[in-house]
């Protein structure tokens, strides 16, 4: 089955630092979802992005399927930043998580 | 517009016991997924319900199961509850699924706790 691998595993930054989050995935996908989960469990809808690149505010995402990987930048980070980014992919009515990023921001 | 609820928040059961969680799609979804995270680790695939019929299933003993209704709310059991049962069990809504090119929610989970 399709392999989903996050990096890095753990990242710490000062408040105002950008970061780099990335997502490979070992097989073509359906779609691509980046989700941030909070210090209370709930998960929050970043981007829908199986291909191309998308911005929302201070963050963005970019999907090269073709290479198979996706990028979250986070830009001018603050300590709501922190938690979990998770990202998942889908195909063949298989739904695959990374096993996340922690980002810890620091004040 | 209302987001994916569920019920309930927490619940705390015995080693053996069964349990039921309830989750409510999004109006006008009718996918369901059922995810579980044990503390620390990452999202499990459980089960996926599209118009009523079970989809796909993750790499879960029988005793963990579900099903959806006429509204698509859907409910996940697990039966003969085990301690490593215990995780924030996560429930999330899409769209009719249609060349794998639909987009999760995510409600806000119910935490379980097997003593």
């Amino acid at each position: 089955g399709i392999q989903v691998e996050q990096s890095p595993p753990d990242l710490i930054l000062q408040e105002g630092a950008n970061s780099t989050l990335r997502c490979n995935f070992s097989d073509s996908v359906n779609n691509l979802q980046w989700f941030h989960q909070n210090p209370w469990g709930q998960l929050i809808n970043l981007f829908y992005i199986p291909s191309g690149t998308k911005q929302n505010g201070r963050l963005s995402a970019t999907t090269v399927a073709t290479e198979r990987y996706s990028l979250l930048y986070i830009s001018s980070s603050q300590t709501t930043d922190s938690g979990v980014y998770f990202c998942a992919v889908n195909r063949d009515d298989k739904i695959i998580f990374g096993k996340g990023t922690r980002l810890h921001i620091l004040p | 517009e209302a987001g994916v609820t569920q019920s309930p928040t927490h619940l705390i059961k015995t080693r053996g016991q069964q349990v039921t969680l309830r989750c409510s799609p999004i109006s006008g979804h009718t996918s369901v997924y059922w995810y579980q995270q044990a503390l620390g680790l990452g999202l499990q695939f459980l089960l996926w319900y599209d118009e009523g019929e079970e989809r796909n299933r993750g790499n879960f003993p029988p005793r963990f199961s579900g099903r959806q209704f006429p509204n698509y709310s859907s409910e996940l059991n697990v039966n003969a509850l085990e301690l490593e049962d215990s995780a924030l069990y996560l429930c999330a809504s899409s769209t009719k699924s249609g060349q794998g090119t639909y987009e999760q929610y995510f409600g806000p989970g119910t935490r379980l706790t097997v003593t």
